[in-house]
């Protein structure tokens, strides 16, 4: 029943590790988003795909690569690991863009 | 690009009382105005949100009221219970039609 689920809860690796998050939403929304919550909270999008194409993209290490197989999915890519990309990554969706958001619960990144 | 502003960082009130946080914004055509409620290990859940054509919203104990003039909105949240404890961010969709959330404010409901 989970609207916007995301695997892994938690990822605990060493640096210089490459490692996969996936997204999946079930509310068949057109729009999903990627977003890295620091350790302050700071909630701060990184990526947004509507119809599988890329429709934002902040100023983002480019070791982060998302992909978007189909409208209901939404994984991201981060290789060579560093100690500042430990925080909480969330996956969100909606009906198009300037819409209500749904989010996941979350994966905790942590990097040894 | 935009920037939001959000105050207080933390609040603490006695059950029943009422709570309100504020926000402002910087971009002037921003149009949309969500607020999230985040429980500890769990994901933001929206719980309100305004659109510039509207000054006032209400769902039962929830309310938000927004000043385009000035580029303020607040969430007023009425009769406060132990389960409203939680991190509640606010936030603000402009010309880049993209979310940019405010800081969060930490409100605890003291029984």
């Amino acid at each position: 029943d989970t609207a916007v689920s995301q695997t892994p809860k938690y990822l605990v690796t060493q640096m210089g590790n490459d490692k996969s998050i996936k997204c999946e939403q079930n509310l068949g929304h057109d729009t999903m988003y990627w977003y890295k919550q620091d350790s302050k909270k700071f909630l701060k999008i990184m990526f947004s795909y509507n119809n599988k194409e890329l429709i934002i993209n902040e100023t983002v290490p480019n070791r982060f690569s998302p992909k978007s197989p189909d409208k209901a999915h939404l994984n991201l890519h981060i290789n060579s690991l560093e100690l500042g990309d430990s925080a909480v990554y969330f996956c969100a969706s909606s009906q198009g863009q300037v819409q209500p958001q749904h989010f996941g619960d979350g994966t905790r990144l942590s990097i040894l | 690009g935009e920037n939001v502003e959000q105050h207080p960082s933390t609040l603490s009130v006695q059950e029943g009382d009422s709570a309100v946080i504020k926000c402002t914004y910087s971009d002037s055509a921003s149009n949309y105005f969500p607020w999230y409620k985040q429980e500890l290990g769990k994901g933001p859940q929206l719980i309100i949100d305004i659109r510039s054509n509207v000054g006032e919203k209400k769902d039962q104990r929830i309310a938000v009221t927004l000043n385009k003039t000035a580029k303020h909105f607040s969430l007023h949240i009425t009769e406060t219970q132990p389960e409203d404890s939680a991190v509640y961010f606010c936030a603000a969709a402009g010309s880049a039609r993209q979310l940019t959330f405010g800081s969060g404010t930490q409100l605890t409901v003291l029984p």
